[in-house]
């Protein structure tokens, strides 16, 4: 099965600077890859994701890259902001088969004001 | 997105009793639903996944009787955790996949704390 390894496992950054966040997974068939953030007790929630067609990805603050050929991707924040801290999750999942998703360890962000 | 809703948000049991935790899709129906735990500080990790009308598939390791799943409906799944015990002591968070532009989407209910005295 997948093997989703996620680095670092916290992580503490100065406000306004970013933070990288690598996963790699082991199955060459998963090709969606989402990324989650989750605040103490609370839901996970997606932030941002990439699928497999696709080598890079933005959304105002937050990218994901995505190397197929050595089965790892990353989350970029930049600029970070207080509320940035969370634990983030990344996943892999093969989309289209109804399959489960496969989680990392998680990161712990901390961003200190 | 897709709202999936997660009752109840906490409970504390004795030990020994039963406790069931629901998991809804409000605005979409779902097929499938995935019901995971989180220890402190960890992971997600999957334990079952849910299949409307049919058994549920459990992951290596988990108790099929100790965690009983039920999907009856397309928009409602049940995760009873049968005999409880404090090291069954948790969060149980469970989700639903709803396909968008071709891939599936995971979208996760609030979550339930449980607390076996």
């Amino acid at each position: 099965g997948e093997n989703v390894e996620q680095h670092p496992s916290t992580l503490s950054v100065q406000e306004g600077d970013s933070a990288v966040i690598k996963c790699t997974y082991s199955d060459s068939a998963s090709n969606y890859f989402p990324w989650y953030k989750q605040e103490l007790g609370k839901r996970p929630q997606l932030i941002i994701d990439i699928r497999s067609n696709v080598g890079e990805k933005k959304d105002q603050r937050i990218a994901v890259t995505l190397n197929k050929t050595a089965k790892h991707f990353s989350l970029h924040i930049t600029e970070t902001q207080p509320e940035d801290s969370a634990v983030y999750f990344c996943a892999a999942s093969i989309s289209n088969t109804g399959n489960q998703f496969y989680f990392g360890t998680g990161t712990s962000l901390t961003v200190i004001p | 997105g897709a709202v999936v809703s997660q009752h109840p948000s906490w409970v504390i049991c004795k030990s020994g009793t039963s406790v069931k935790i629901e998991c809804r899709s409000l605005d979409f129906q779902a097929t499938t639903m995935f019901w995971y735990r989180q220890f402190p500080k960890q992971s997600l990790m999957l334990m079952a996944t849910s299949n409307e009308g049919s058994k549920a598939t459990y992951e290596q390791g988990v108790e099929k009787d100790k965690f009983l799943i039920n999907h009856a409906s397309l928009t409602l799944s049940t995760l009873t955790v049968t005999s409880a015990h404090p090291e069954d002591s948790s969060f149980y968070i469970c989700s639903a996949s709803v396909r968008t532009s071709g891939t599936e989407e995971l979208f996760f209910g609030e979550g339930s704390r449980l607390t076996v005295l």
